[in-house]
């Protein structure tokens, strides 16, 4: 199965600040089918970024994914205040679907 | 707008049938993917498995023999079946639904709140 490795496990960020997200596989992503979900504690994951680059309906364009292969980059311009969560990759290109194990996204 | 309500026992005795339900409201069941994922707060998220409009299923190695994946049209319901079960199967259970775009897959854009799940006697 495709590992999936997240760096980091924790990023403290300044609401304001630029936001840079690792996502790794251990072999290529089919077809770069990846995702990338945020998660409140008590809430189930939002999709935010699907095929990689592709933004989710109603995600603000401040959230943007790159990358291809085994590397993507899930990027948020300018943090505010709401963006404060686990972000979680997951890609469902090779079986079986695999995830992350997620960055933890905190105010510094 | 498509909603989804995971439903079933919080808790269950081990070597047990874990069962959960998946309420699908505000659309058709019969044209999408649904998909069953799990987590733990010390592996994360675990996709499960899926059944697709077609019926077909398939699930995670790590669970294949255990895992078994429905839907009942008539009630518009996704059902799990996790057979055997261990305290490792305590989780959080979540549905949700695999988007196409253009064709394509396009990642799990509908879940569930999640119903937790405990595995003890």
């Amino acid at each position: 199965e495709v590992v999936l490795t997240q760096s980091p496990g924790t990023l403290s960020l300044s609401p304001g600040e630029r936001a840079t997200l690792s996502c790794r596989a251990s072999q290529s992503v089919y077809s770069s089918y990846l995702g990338w979900y945020q998660q409140k504690p008590g809430q189930a994951p939002r999709l935010l970024i699907y095929g990689a680059s592709s933004r989710a309906t109603g995600i603000p364009d401040r959230f943007s994914g790159s990358g291809s292969g085994t590397d993507f980059t899930l990027t948020i311009s300018r943090l505010e205040p709401e963006d404060f969560a686990v972000y979680h990759c997951h890609q469902y290109g090779n079986a079986p679907h695999t995830f992350g194990q997620g960055t933890k996204l905190e105010i510094k | 707008q498509v909603q989804l309500q995971e439903s079933g026992p919080g808790l269950v005795k081990p070597s047990e049938t874990l069962s959960l339900t998946c309420t699908v409201s505000g659309g058709s069941i019969s044209d999408n993917t649904w998909s069953w994922v799990r987590q733990t707060p010390g592996k994360g998220l675990e996709w499960i498995g899926y059944i697709s409009n077609s019926g077909r299923s398939n699930s995670n190695p790590s669970l294949k023999s255990r895992v078994a994946i429905s839907v009942d049209t008539s009630k518009n319901h996704v059902s799990l079946d996790l057979r055997s079960v261990t305290a490792a199967d305590t989780a959080v259970y979540y549905c949700a639904r695999e988007s196409f775009y253009s064709g394509r897959p396009a990642a799990f854009d509908i879940w569930g709140q999640g119903t937790m799940v405990t595995v003890s006697s």
